[in-house]
């Protein structure tokens, strides 16, 4: 099993939509990270949070340290969201990131 | 500032022969890191850094080998390409060792023959 799970693996909606994109953890951690790959490749960080939840735009993340669950939650999905969505765990003994396999996301007009 | 630079953006190999990749940043990053990203796979850790003159292997490093002679600069060295190594890589950096977000660049799309 990997210690960073990522679920859904695709995600198509339609423009709109709320979305969730969970990632769970086995290990222990500091903190996580969401990222989002562009089509054309490039990876962008959008959040890192250790507690809590943090927001920014129509993108809201949220973590639950005691169940070891994360999820990334868009508002008011756009085409330009479709993206592949991904998740690292940093790993609390090592500091390394341990990362998700990602969320394929397409947002129909 | 440009951020982190990769080159180059795409390369073909033939088995057995040797590449390097190259990897900037001008961010005065101590931490840096190389990836590669296989379909259905999630980032894999190949050689990271925590400054000039320190290495360290990741997840797979087999095959690859990198230097750090200064801060702006970490090369991927590919010694005897193989089909195998036919992947995605990305460049990253950071200010500490994960503690931060990390910055990518653009990566290289190598394909071995």
């Amino acid at each position: 099993k990997n210690e960073v799970e990522q679920s859904p693996q695709n995600l198509t909606a339609q423009e709109g939509e709320f979305i969730t994109i969970n990632c769970s953890y086995s290990v222990g951690i500091s903190a996580l990270h969401w990222l989002q790959q562009h089509p054309g490749g490039g990876i962008v960080s959008l959040f890192m949070l250790s507690s809590g939840k943090k927001k920014h735009g129509r993108l809201i993340a949220t973590i639950n340290i005691q169940e070891k669950h994360s999820s990334l939650h868009i508002t008011a999905s756009h085409p330009r969201d479709s993206a592949v969505y991904i998740c690292a765990a940093r790993r609390d003994s090592n500091y390394q990131l341990i990362w998700g396999a990602g969320t394929k996301l397409i947002i129909k007009p | 500032n440009a951020g982190v630079t990769q080159t180059p953006k795409f390369q073909v190999l033939k088995t057995g022969q040797s590449m390097t990749l190259q990897c900037a940043q001008d961010m005065n990053h101590e931490y840096m890191s190389w990836y590669r990203q296989d379909p259905g796979m999630g980032l894999r850790l190949i050689h990271y850094s925590v400054g000039a003159g320190i290495t360290d292997q990741g997840e797979v490093p087999n095959g690859y080998n990198v230097s750090r002679s200064t801060t702006e600069d970490f090369p991927l060295r590919l010694l005897s390409a193989a089909p195998s190594q036919t992947s995605v890589y990305f460049c990253a950096s950071s200010l500490m060792t994960g503690r931060q977000p990390q910055h990518f660049g653009d990566g290289t799309r190598l394909s071995i023959l």
